[in-house]
């Protein structure tokens, strides 16, 4: 009854190349992301669809391309893997509801927490 | 632009003492402010997270936090750590615009709470 799941965890190939992470949520929600953390641990989002729909795209470059073929998931290819696209990738999702739609007592505003997969570390050598 | 700070890398504490992990944010109107904790090797795990109404907020494990709008900030607290609180902990601010669904991180503090 895994909430966010990604495959694989681990992932380790040669600069060059392709690969694919695959991602499942099973909340419900109709947002999902995809971030990147580095040997620092920091976070940076890289995409993030809505409903199937590209809403964020960060200054990613174009070797990356995130596909979702539904709402329950999201995947990750990346071509031509450098030594620089090691890190650890994160899929997210969360239920943002629409302007109006909201629970009783706030403001209205959309606003939900996120909620991560375990992790792929990918490892280019 | 949206960002966050967490001022302090590490916070070190004994058990049984108070536990405060800082942060301050900048976003343009009312925040949407949240924690989440990360274990080794493990995603992240939400927390707790401030959208409207009172400034204290309470979330998991017994962990809390202090919305202050005059100092921008929104400080993690919890009474009394244990050794498991051990972990790596972000904040995160989003801001409060329809369909702006971009959450941004701080770099994170490390808590250690030895025995």
């Amino acid at each position: 009854d895994t909430a966010v799941s990604q495959t694989p965890k681990y992932l380790v190939t040669q600069m060059g190349n392709d690969k694919s992470i695959k991602c499942e949520q099973n909340l419900g929600h109709d947002t999902m992301y995809w971030y990147k953390q580095d040997s620092k641990k920091f976070l940076k989002i890289m995409f993030s669809y809505n409903n199937k729909e590209l809403i964020i795209n960060e200054t990613v470059p174009n070797r990356f391309s995130p596909k979702s073929p539904d709402k329950a998931h999201l995947n990750l290819h990346i071509n031509s893997l450098e030594l620089g696209d090691s890190a650890v990738y994160f899929c997210a999702s969360s239920q943002d509801y629409g302007w109006g739609l909201s629970n009783p007592g706030t403001s209205g505003r959309p606003a939900y927490e996120q909620y991560f997969g375990p992790g792929t570390r990918l490892t280019v050598t | 632009a949206q960002s966050v700070a967490q001022p302090e890398d590490q916070v070190n504490v004994a058990e049984g003492n108070p536990l405060t992990v800082k942060c301050t944010y900048s976003v343009s109107g009312n925040p949407y402010l949240f924690w989440y904790v990360q274990y080794p090797n493990r995603g992240l795990q939400f927390l707790l997270k401030y959208i409207t109404g009172d400034n204290l907020v309470k979330g998991s494990y017994g962990f809390e936090a202090e919305f202050n709008k005059s100092q921008t900030s929104f400080h993690l607290k919890k009474p009394s750590a244990l050794v498991s609180d051990s972990a790596l902990y972000f904040c995160a601010v989003r801001a409060p615009l329809f369909n702006d669904y971009k959450l941004s991180f701080g770099a994170g503090t490390t808590v250690t709470v030895r025995a």
